[in-house]
């Protein structure tokens, strides 16, 4: 079945800095890719997804890029702010989403 | 809209009792995911449901837990007898599945501690 690798589990940034958080994916039949955010105490939120037949995709400050050859997926996000700071997940779709660990992104004022 | 409705938002029991969570999808989604969240697994899919019937149910730890979804508005996923291992927090999600829209919309958990 589908195995999703998040890297890194942490990342802490300066604020105003870039933060860049990679997966990989296993299953070449995965065709969308969403990025979850999640705030203590809350459930995921979905902040930005890509389907298998688009390389890029931004809106705002985040973007996201998927390379099918390779089987990875990257979030982008530029210019972070302390409210970036929570939990982000990605996750790759066979049928059913498949969650990777997560980033704990951490953003100094 | 509302979003994801889930209650409780917090349930403490003892081992063995039985527990029922609800939930409330967004209304006009016609699938229904139940997930677990744990610091060890991460976020796991134990069930999900489309136009009211079980697709998937793999995820499904043994056969303590059971899951149903009685009409388009509303599920319950029990667990009895609960054990202290079951001590987690359980997301419900919807979402609208159709000609390849996949987003799925979390409700707020509900944290669950068996002691």
């Amino acid at each position: 079945g589908e195995n999703v690798e998040q890297h890194p589990s942490t990342l802490s940034v300066q604020e105003g800095d870039s933060a860049v958080i990679k997966c990989t994916y296993s299953d070449s039949a995965s065709n969308y890719f969403p990025w979850y955010k999640q705030e203590l105490g809350k459930g995921p939120q979905l902040i930005i997804d890509i389907r298998s037949n688009v390389g890029e995709k931004k809106d705002q400050r985040i973007a996201v890029t998927l390379n099918k050859t390779a089987k990875h997926f990257s979030l982008h996000i530029t210019e972070t702010q302390p409210e970036d700071s929570a939990v982000y997940f990605c996750a790759a779709n066979t049928g059913k989403l498949i969650f990777g660990q997560g980033t704990t992104l951490q953003v100094k004022p | 809209d509302a979003g994801v409705i889930q209650s409780p938002r917090h349930e403490v029991t003892e081992m063995g009792q039985e527990v029922t969570l609800r939930c409330k999808p967004i209304s006009g989604h016609n699938s229904l995911f139940w997930y677990r969240q744990t610091m060890m697994r991460g976020l796991e899919l134990l069930i999900y449901f489309n136009n009211n019937v079980p697709i998937d149910d793999s995820g499904m730890p043994e056969d303590r837990f059971s899951a149903k979804m009685p009409n388009a508005s509303f599920s319950t996923l029990k667990i009895q007898p609960s054990e202290p291992r079951d001590s987690a927090v359980y997301f419900c999600a919807s979402s609208f599945l159709a000609g390849g829209t996949y987003e799925q919309y979390f409700g707020p958990g509900t944290r669950l501690t068996v002691t």
